[in-house]
């Protein structure tokens, strides 16, 4: 079945480490990627997203992602996280010809002050 | 900056009962959606309208789910007659076109008790 992959569950870090989000798919040709982050108490908020043109796509707060279609992978990173980047995050795909956002399962991230 | 939102923030009903979950989408978009999330599980799609009907359904969203725009501006999801199991929350969203982002709203969390 067609699915989106977060490798890690959960992920601890302290502030001014970097970070690094894995996420991949399984759809076949040519996709649209976003992440969302969840802060605590809010709604889903887009970070980035991808629909075609450059692979390294930056997003609000420091945040950016690649895009490499060889891995079917469209990582998450940002340098130096600090304690306003504790959340959870969300992979998404809109795969070929369609317009509904499947989503993997979420990665919270706690950064320690 | 406009935003999708979401009535109820809590609803607990009891089995059986029916439940309308309320949503204003972002006022010049077309194309809405109901995702849920189940505690500890991926969020999921429901259903897509667009043109005043359903563009797109997912297998979860059987009989026992309506979507309408009655008015013009609220969109609501009508769950007829509630299971335990359907206890989530339930996310809202708009987009304008296209290849727009789907905007989120705050979810509602339903509980059937």
């Amino acid at each position: 079945a067609q699915s989106v992959s977060q490798h890690n569950h959960h992920v601890i870090l302290s502030e001014a480490a970097s970070l690094e989000l894995g996420c991949n798919y399984s759809y076949g040709g040519t996709v649209n990627l976003f992440w969302y982050v969840q802060y605590p108490g809010q709604h889903l908020q887009l970070l980035l997203k991808y629909f075609s043109g450059d692979p390294l796509v930056k997003g609000i707060k420091g945040f950016e992602a690649e895009f490499i279609k060889s891995k079917f992978s469209f990582n998450l990173r940002k340098p130096s996280v600090q304690w306003s980047d504790t959340a959870e995050y969300f992979c998404a795909v809109i795969a070929p010809a369609g317009n509904k956002l499947t989503f993997g399962g979420g990665t919270r991230v706690l950064v320690k002050p | 900056e406009p935003e999708v939102t979401q009535t109820p923030s809590h609803q607990v009903t009891q089995m059986g009962q029916e439940v309308i979950l309320r949503c204003v989408p972002i006022s010049n978009h077309l194309y809405f959606y109901w995702y849920r999330q189940i505690l500890g599980q991926k969020v999921e799609f429901l259903v897509s309208f667009y043109n005043n009907e359903i563009s797109e359904k997912s297998e979860i969203f059987d009989d026992q789910f309506s979507v309408e725009r009655p008015d013009g501006s609220n969109f609501t999801l009508k769950i007829r007659s509630t299971k335990l199991e359907d206890s989530a929350m339930y996310f809202c969203a708009s987009r304008g076109t296209a290849r727009d982002t789907q905007y989120f709203g705050p979810g509602t969390r339903l509980t059937v008790l």
